[in-house]
């Protein structure tokens, strides 16, 4: 069965740090990876994709993979308060005609 | 980016009755269509994968008689909710994707269902 663990905070954060949200998960296979934003009452956002080991830089975000560990983690630089939302993990194990398999999510406060 | 769009965007309607949702892809032809659901502070689960011209796959738990899709175009595939109950009442959001583009998915705003 394809898990995809994070752990659900809230994590708190004062504005201009670095927030880091980590994700695990369970299926080897799993060739693609996905960070979304998710704010109340809306739907997912993508900030992210991520395919192979390393990372990978998008102004402020970094996302981070290691198959090794099978761990990916995001990275948001100079965080801001509009930044505060549930982040996503989100994982595929084939290719485009798969479904996602997502965390719980990660819920981020960025305090002003 | 691809845009994706959901109709309505919120209904409410009585036990028993059927309600039918929207999903379009506005400015690309989208291979494959996902429908997912998510009750309040879980998580988004799959319920099923809508290719253009065949039938929906459904995961494991979700009633495919109850949950009718039909992706008749390239850019649209419909989840009619038959006979609602008050647990059906939850957040459905479609995504559309590329075959080839690495699985990456594009969200529409979703549907806030509401049984009574």
């Amino acid at each position: 069965q394809k898990e995809v663990e994070q752990n659900s905070g809230p994590l708190s954060v004062p504005e201009g740090a670095i927030a880091s949200l980590n994700c695990t998960y369970s299926d080897r296979g799993s060739q693609s990876f996905f960070w979304y934003r998710q704010y109340s009452g809306k739907s997912p956002e993508l900030i992210m994709s991520i395919y192979s080991n390393g990372d990978k830089e998008d102004g402020r975000f970094t996302a981070q993979l290691n198959k090794a560990s099978q761990y990916v983690s995001l990275l948001i630089r100079d965080s801001q308060p509009s930044d505060s939302a549930t982040y996503l993990c989100a994982v595929l194990l084939g290719g485009g005609a798969d479904g996602l398999t997502f965390g719980k999510g990660t819920h981020l406060i960025i305090q002003p | 980016g691809a845009v994706v769009s959901q109709h309505p965007s919120w209904v409410i309607c009585k036990s028993g009755t059927s309600v039918k949702i929207e999903c379009r892809s506005l400015d690309f032809q989208a291979t494959t269509m996902f429908w997912y659901r998510q009750f309040p502070k879980q998580s988004l689960m799959l319920m099923a994968t809508s290719n253009e011209g065949s039938k929906a796959t459904y995961e494991q738990g979700v009633e495919k008689d109850k949950f009718l899709i039909n992706h008749a175009s390239l850019t649209l595939s419909t989840l009619t909710v038959t006979s609602a109950h008050p647990e059906d009442s939850s957040f459905y959001i479609c995504s559309a994707g590329f075959v080839r583009g690495g699985g990456t998915q594009y969200f529409g705003p979703g549907t806030r269902l509401t049984v009574l």
